[in-house]
């Protein structure tokens, strides 16, 4: 079975600084993973995935991840944080299949203090 | 493109009733697709997947009698959430596979219940 672990419900940051969400997961297959984000009464965003290629991966609005094999890992960072930033962000897991749902973790809020 | 869309946006029914939530995949194909539901200030739960022609696959803990999930094409699935309780009220999200594709998954904008 696949899992991801969110580490810290709520992180919170000044306006300026580095954003750092941790994400684990879990998976006895080579897995694939996501970070996406949501704003209050509406869908998912995707920023970003891992699907076996570059370990570093790049997304939208400054935003990157590295899968860390050795350490199950799939941290998300920012290096400098906006206002705008300040929401859910999930991470989640899924396997190179056909039909095979995502498994999110529960989430972390971000807020960004000025 | 890859465009998923939710109706209604929002829904407020009466206990009792039954309400239907579309999921569109507005310019791709989807062979398959899932139904989440997310409470407030939780993630989103897998409630069942769905495969174009075939019935849907359910978690457990889900059930099937009440949630029916109904997928007769390859661009459209329906959620209809029978004798709706205050319980049910949640929002409710799906997401979509692409034909062909191994794992990309398109979400809709979500559908926010209200049973009163």
């Amino acid at each position: 079975a696949q899992s991801v672990t969110q580490l810290g419900s709520h992180v919170s940051v000044s306006e300026g600084a580095l954003v750092l969400l941790r994400c684990n997961y879990s998976s006895s297959v080579p897995p694939y993973l996501f970070w996406y984000v949501q704003y209050p009464n509406q869908g998912l965003q995707l920023l970003l995935k891992y699907t076996s290629a570059a370990t570093l991966v790049k997304g939208i609005n400054g935003f990157e991840a590295e899968f860390k094999k050795s350490e199950t890992s799939f941290h998300l960072t920012k290096p400098s944080a906006h206002m705008s930033d300040a929401a859910e962000y999930f991470c989640a897991v899924t396997q190179y299949q056909a039909g095979t749902a995502l498994i999110f973790g529960k989430g972390t809020t971000l807020s960004v203090s000025s | 493109g890859a465009v998923v869309s939710q109706h209604p946006s929002w829904v407020i029914c009466k206990s009792g009733t039954s309400v239907k939530i579309e999921c569109r995949s507005l310019d791709f194909q989807a062979t398959t697709m899932f139904w989440y539901r997310q409470f407030p200030k939780q993630s989103l739960m897998l409630m069942a997947t769905s495969n174009e022609g075939s019935k849907a696959t359910y978690e457990q803990g889900v059930e099937k009698d009440k949630f029916l999930i109904n997928h007769a094409s390859l661009t459209l699935s329906t959620l209809t959430v029978t004798s709706a309780h205050p319980e049910d009220s949640s929002f409710y999200i799906c997401s979509a596979r692409e034909a062909g594709s191994s794992y990309e998954q398109y979400f809709g904008p979500g559908t926010r219940l209200t049973v009163t």
